[in-house]
């Protein structure tokens, strides 16, 4: 398997402009999570998904950010319109089974990041 | 949110060294993990710890999961060049839910060979 694949792994946009970043999970990963990582306030959990489905939203920062998931495959993080305070890289990752019990599953079972995607907003 | 208070910051050793670096929570955790990251990528697991007082080898780490559960920390034996890159400890803390992975602020860890 490829892994979890996101894009694009560099943005460089200007304030107010629309922002898009993708995610295809590992196939057969039930769970997809959206994390931000920034020099000040380290990894952050945006939303993740189950099923296809959002279940828990609480650390989107706004409403500027939107997240969706239309199918098992692939995933969108949208920031609109975006702000400079937005710049960070954005970390998409994926788990086989409800986070609990994939810890103490094999090593397969584990939240497994992307290379994330730089956002840099001007 | 959940505090996490990963130290050192960061650490420049020679190689063949050893390295000791640890995390404490403000509250207590039922799961302690450790991650690293290399530059440019995404962080990958390390080892996890399950239990209270647990302690897990992976090859020259070794980490341990603290009594109180509110601590964890992990030690490289031998360093070399490619242990270059970024630890994260990160801690699943049961009053907020299981899929929420609380990350420590990371320790950066240079090899000088």
């Amino acid at each position: 398997d490829a892994g979890v694949i996101q894009s694009p792994r560099h943005e460089v946009t200007e304030m107010g402009q629309e922002v898009t970043l993708r995610c295809k999970p590992i196939s057969g990963h039930d769970y997809l999570f959206w994390y931000r990582q920034t020099m000040m306030r380290g990894l952050e959990l945006l939303i993740y998904f189950n099923n296809n489905v959002p279940i828990d939203d609480s650390g989107m920062p706004e409403d500027r950010f939107s997240a969706k998931m239309p199918n098992a495959s692939f995933s969108t993080l949208k920031i609109q319109p975006s702000e400079p305070r937005d710049s960070a890289v954005y970390f998409c990752a994926s788990s086989l089974s409800r986070l609990g019990q994939a810890i103490r599953g094999s090593g397969a079972n584990v939240l497994t990041f992307g290379a994330g995607s730089r956002l840099t907003v001007l | 949110g959940q505090q996490l208070n990963q130290s050192p910051q960061s650490m420049f050793i020679q190689e063949g060294e050893d390295v000791s670096m640890n995390c404490t929570s403000s509250s207590i955790f039922n799961t302690w993990l450790w991650y690293k990251q290399d530059p440019g990528e995404g962080p990958v697991l390390l080892i996890a710890l399950y239990k209270a007082g647990e302690l897990t080898s992976n090859g020259r780490l070794t980490a341990q999961f603290g009594i109180t559960r509110k601590d964890s920390f992990l030690n490289i034996s031998a360093s070399i060049p490619s242990d270059v890159g970024i630890y994260f400890c990160a801690g699943q803390d049961p009053q907020t839910g299981a899929n929420n992975l609380f990350f420590g602020t990371g320790t950066r860890l240079t090899v000088i060979p």
